[in-house]
């Protein structure tokens, strides 16, 4: 069953602007990862937070953690063409490995 | 990702035949991770296996479909008989245990697009 649940489901912005895609999620988590999927590609690792952690950095993606409302936010600043992809959120449940995936979030990036 | 590849990338089929999907974890990681995704129920995982052992194969339909490892280089999904309702993409992922223990990032292949007619 899915347990990450991203919203929006598909998100437009102009370049340059920044793009934010949250993720809830119903258990308790040991880490809450973000996957990016280019159309017909697999998935690409960009950044994982651990539970004990509220906020992580990677260049250009920001992710926060709010374990207490089972949420989680990603945040792509300066926005380019090439983010446009699908974005997911997978929790890891109680194990650090079996990660289950919502259904992502659609970023559309307009040059 | 180049460290993994997915053979056949597209396979049509007719309903009932045979259909094998194999996935080579090239630097012969010891867990491997297989997903199906869809439009419907988007991404899901169908088992894992650690050393060539299953671990999880609660998200797999066993009357139809095995899963095996025979080798530490070489993970095989396969539908036997194939149903129009089994058209998805299906992805492997290994997992490094080694490297991937403190990042626990799991590696796409690019997948196997499949469609059952």
């Amino acid at each position: 069953s899915q347990q990450g649940e991203e919203d929006p489901q598909a998100l437009s912005i102009q370049e340059g602007e920044n793009a934010t895609m949250n993720c809830s999620y119903k258990t308790s988590i040991n880490n809450l990862q973000w996957y990016r999927q280019n159309s017909g590609r697999g998935l690409v690792h960009l950044i994982l937070i651990r539970s004990n952690e509220r906020e992580k950095h990677s260049g250009r993606l920001r992710v926060t953690l709010d374990t207490s409302k089972k949420s989680s936010s990603l945040l792509i600043t300066a926005s380019r063409a090439a983010d446009t992809a699908s974005y997911f959120c997978a929790d890891s449940g109680g194990s650090n490995y079996k990660l289950t995936f919502g259904k992502g979030t659609l970023l559309t990036v307009n040059p | 990702d180049a460290r993994v590849t997915q053979t056949p990338r597209h396979k049509v089929t007719e309903m009932g035949q045979e259909v094998t999907m194999r996935c080579q974890p090239i630097l012969g990681h010891n867990t491997v991770f297989w997903y199906r995704q869809t439009m419907m129920q988007g991404l899901e995982l169908l088992a894992y296996f650690r050393n060539r052992a299953p671990l999880d194969d609660s998200g797999m339909p066993k009357d139809r479909f095995s899963a095996e490892m025979p080798d530490a280089t070489l993970a095989t999904l396969k539908i036997q008989p194939s149903e129009p309702r089994d058209s998805a993409v299906y992805f492997c992922a290994p997992f490094d245990r080694c490297s991937g223990w403190a990042s626990y990032e799991q590696y796409f292949g690019p997948g196997t697009r499949l469609t059952v007619t």
